[in-house]
């Protein structure tokens, strides 16, 4: 089973910012918090990954909750292309990587002109 | 360039055969990984393998085994196919303890 939990989908308009929260209550110590999306038939693209800290790229930032219990997805201006299925998984990192990784049912993100 | 390749793209199939899906990434990347898609579109890893170790989803049958002949290519066997095989396959490698996940396209698997 998944551990995380998402909003199964969300509007957001063209131009504005997409905030897409996900819960993790039982993160581990080791363990990332990693986003990727899926667009429709295509292989999922990683996005951002972080641990406690909060983290930007260019494609989005990532604000992850003091206790770690939960995170939000930024994408600061929306475009159409942004449509898509966002998915919020949680993995260690290392040579002892856990196989039970899973990436649960994500938020399917809907950009609207 | 392709990063992670994985060929065919499209494979149907019947019950009781075996079948292979080939990948290949030219990232230097020293773990690769095999995923599922089902119907439902529910993604779950099936192998994690590096130089060093294969980890296998448990849930995994045994029906189902990568190979690797070197670094750059991990191809998923599947022997004795079943109606229940038909998903798509998603191969990826990424390099441990930095970044994320880089994804093929997929090979769309149908079992008949």
């Amino acid at each position: 089973d998944a551990k995380t939990t998402q909003p199964p989908s969300m509007d957001c308009a063209e131009g504005r910012a997409a905030n897409l929260p996900c819960n993790h209550s039982t993160i581990s110590g080791n363990e990332y918090v990693y986003w990727y999306r899926q667009i429709h038939s295509q292989g999922p693209q990683y996005i951002i990954h972080g641990l406690k800290n909060n983290e930007t790229n260019e494609m989005a930032s990532l604000i992850i909750t003091e206790d770690r219990k939960s995170s939000t997805l930024i994408l600061p201006h929306a475009t159409l292309r942004d449509t898509a299925v966002y998915y919020c998984i949680v993995r260690a990192r290392g040579s002892n990587t856990g196989n039970q990784f899973y990436f649960g049912t994500g938020t399917s993100l809907t950009v609207i002109p | 360039d392709t990063a992670v390749s994985q060929t065919p793209k499209y494979l149907v199939t019947q019950m009781g055969n075996d079948k292979s899906i080939k990948c290949e990434q030219n990232l230097g990347h020293d773990t690769m990984y095999w995923y599922k898609q089902d119907s439902k579109k529910f993604l779950k890893i099936m192998f994690s393998y590096n130089n060093k170790e294969l980890i296998i989803n448990e849930t995994v049958p045994n029906r189902f085994s990568p190979k690797s002949p070197d670094k750059a290519h991990l191809n998923l066997h599947i022997n004795s196919l079943e109606l229940g095989d038909s998903a798509v396959y998603f191969c990826a490698s990424s390099q441990e303890l930095t970044g994320g996940d880089h994804f093929g396209n997929g090979t769309r698997l149908t079992v008949t």
